[in-house]
């Protein structure tokens, strides 16, 4: 079936890149994306691409997807403290399925 | 305003006891699901529905049923069979089940 893995820890300084990192097993998606969850609360959409793509820049965040290896990554510029939260990715194909999430925390 | 609404925020269960969680959207979206979040073990799939009147098992149905007899209504029901129900449990909906979820602000539910 589906599987969607991610680390579960990163700790970075203010100001630094964050990089999060997600692979996935099924390659059907259309889309896949990011989400990012606050402490006590719902996932919010942070980003997504499509699968055509290679690289989707937003602001601050950048996208990167490697089809051929089933990766992607989220890319994160001079990391705030707003920015400590837990990152999903999501890859449906069938069913919205999400990695274990990756805990990020900035420390000053 | 357009969204998702969980209710309660908190819920108390005694053992033994059957609770239902309310999820109501107003997004006319049709496919809609479940999550249970526990710490460490990010977001397991309970229940989704992809349309109105029909609805299959996650990865980890057991001891959970549900219902979709309205298109912007998919309540949870954790019954005495969970043996572990204590958890964070979040509700989404889609438009359908490839394009962006939108989720409530969840519910925290406590067996005592």
């Amino acid at each position: 079936g589906e599987d969607v893995e991610q680390s579960l820890f990163l700790s970075v300084r203010e100001g630094d890149s964050s990089v999060i990192n997600c692979t996935y097993t099924d390659s059907s998606s259309t889309y896949l994306y990011w989400y990012k969850q606050e402490p006590g609360a719902g996932l919010q959409l942070l980003t997504y691409i499509f699968s055509n793509m290679d690289m989707k820049q937003d602001q601050r965040l950048t996208v990167l997807l490697n089809k051929k290896d089933k990766h992607l990554s989220l890319r994160i510029a001079d990391t705030q403290t707003g920015d400590s939260a837990i990152y999903f990715c999501a890859a449906p194909p069938d069913k919205l399925i999400f990695g274990t999430g990756t805990r990020l925390q900035v420390f000053p | 305003d357009g969204g998702i609404t969980q209710s309660p925020k908190y819920l108390f269960r005694k053992e033994g006891q059957n609770v239902t969680l309310s999820c109501e959207q107003n997004l006319n979206h049709d496919a809609m699901y479940w999550y249970r979040q526990d710490p460490g073990q990010g977001l397991r799939l309970i229940y989704y529905s992809q349309i109105v009147n029909d609805f299959q098992k996650g990865d980890i149905a057991e001891g959970y049923s549900v219902s979709r007899e309205k298109k912007e209504s998919f309540p949870l029901t954790v019954t005495s069979a969970q043996k572990n129900p204590t958890a964070f449990y979040l509700c989404a909906s889609s438009m359908n089940v490839r394009t962006e979820a939108f989720f409530g602000q969840g519910t925290r539910l406590t067996v005592v």
